[in-house]
């Protein structure tokens, strides 16, 4: 089945203890993404990769690192998180930037 | 001023009414629309995709863009149960760019 998974679905921590969370998607897409969806925000780019290897930064990038080592693979690291990254997460892909993003199931992290 | 508005609900009709869902923006460089649907505890899945102004129809659902105004709506007929969930609208200037999200409208059917 095509799809887009995450790892942990839900996760609470504590301030200041690094956390990576892990996307993996296996229809062979260039295209990967990561997104925090907060109430009355809506959701909001965080980094977004390319290929293997080439990442940029999204609208709210501050506080979050990605790799992009195979293209299967894009985990999401907070070195240190702090209680404002308590968000709902989605990583996304898609074959390029041009065509319809498959979302992931969500991360719901909370920092204490 | 955030460059996409959207009324978050939660909007509730009856079974088989019209739901109607809309979406203002402030950037007249946004050229491609879409809405995505969202079930609770999943993320979101496409449902309609429009470039420029003019209305799309799949099945229940329209899409209606009207530039000039800044504004972009979502029907859905005969709606169901099984079409509560949230609705998000989204934009972007190219058919390249970053989707800029709406905060998303949460519809409850009641049968």
């Amino acid at each position: 089945e095509a799809q887009v998974t995450q790892n942990p679905r839900y996760l609470i921590t504590v301030t200041g203890k690094k956390l990576t969370v892990t996307c993996s998607q296996n229809m062979n897409h260039e295209y990967m993404s990561w997104y925090r969806q907060d109430p009355g925000l809506g959701l909001r780019q965080i980094y977004y990769s390319m290929n293997v290897e080439v990442t940029d930064k999204g609208d709210v990038p501050e506080g979050y690192k990605v790799s992009r080592k195979e293209k299967r693979n894009f985990p999401l690291i907070l070195e240190s998180p702090s209680p404002n990254q308590t968000s709902l997460y989605f990583c996304a892909s898609s074959p390029d930037p041009y065509n319809e993003q498959f979302f992931g199931p969500g991360t719901r992290l909370t920092v204490l | 001023q955030k460059e996409v508005e959207q009324d978050p609900g939660p909007l509730s009709v009856p079974e088989g009414a019209i739901v109607s869902l809309n979406c203002t923006y402030s950037n007249s460089a946004f050229q491609y629309f879409m809405w995505y649907r969202q079930y609770s505890r999943k993320g979101p899945e496409l449902l309609m995709y429009t470039y420029s102004s003019g209305n799309k129809e799949d099945g229940r659902f329209t899409a209606q863009v009207d530039k000039s105004s800044k504004y972009i709506s979502l029907f859905i007929r005969d709606s169901q149960p099984s079409d509560s969930a949230t609705y998000l609208c989204a934009m972007k200037i190219d058919s390249w760019g970053k989707l800029q999200f709406g905060a998303g409208t949460q519809v409850v059917v009641t049968p």
